[in-house]
């Protein structure tokens, strides 16, 4: 199964508002509403910021939200800040009962 | 909340294979709606899913690895390992156990361990 397509990196100005997208095909994001993101910090493991598709685990703040549009997720930051700076990952289950990660993204913070 | 922490060896060499286990805190293998799931990620590289079990016992495996990997449970131990076989330098990477949390409503990776990383040289 091939990784679901992010762009390499997204970048915004602090205050700002990012959105970083994961476009699988009818195999996976298009055909459950099982879209997670994760934010990774080097050196780190990843941490769960989005499940099925626009919910926020407690303790994540609310500047982080998803939705999903056909065979496209998206994540959007809001209030982009210093410590937003770092890879994200989109994930998603299959049709065959499997799991595929995104390719990931790089975020900064100008 | 639960805790996953992994253990095995650092180095690995060459056509050897790799055995990985994770032990499980504060929750029990043994919960319905849990599969147990191991991802890697090679140096500088995105994250790959490897495979998942349930406590039952049903697994199922990335396609481009599934001849070489084998994931097992232990629920008398509360743990859960990965073996990996016929190793070359492309398996070097941090390798990450993690609980799947897949109800009728909902699939997430929720948590996750620290990673370790393996090196595949001679």
């Amino acid at each position: 199964q091939s990784a679901l397509a992010q762009p390499a990196s997204v970048s915004g100005s602090p205050g700002q508002s990012i959105t970083i997208s994961c476009t699988g095909t009818s195999s996976d994001v298009g055909s459950y509403n099982y879209v997670s993101w994760y934010q990774q910090h080097p050196g780190k493991a990843p941490k769960l910021m989005i499940y099925d598709v626009s919910k926020r685990p407690s303790g994540v703040s609310n500047r982080f939200s998803g939705s999903k549009s056909g065979n496209t997720a998206s994540l959007t930051i809001s209030g982009l800040q210093a410590e937003d700076e770092t890879d994200y990952y989109c994930s998603s289950y299959t049709t065959i009962s499997t799991w595929v990660f995104g390719t990931g993204t790089k975020v900064t913070v100008l | 909340q639960v805790q996953l922490q992994e253990s095995g060896p650092g180095l690995v060499k060459p056509s050897e294979t790799l055995s990985l286990t994770c032990t499980v805190s504060g929750g029990s293998v043994s919960s319905g709606s849990n599969y147990w799931s191991w991802i890697r990620q090679p140096p500088g590289k995105g994250l790959e899913w490897i495979g998942y079990i349930s406590y039952s016992g049903s697994s199922n495996y990335n396609s481009s690895l599934k001849s070489r990997v084998t994931i097992s449970v232990d629920t008398s131990k509360n743990q859960f390992s990965l073996k990996l076989s016929s190793l070359t330098a492309a398996d070097t990477a941090v390798y990450y156990c993690a609980n799947l949390y897949c109800s009728r409503t909902s699939c997430y990776l929720g948590y996750w361990g620290l990673g370790t990383l393996v090196s595949v040289s001679s």
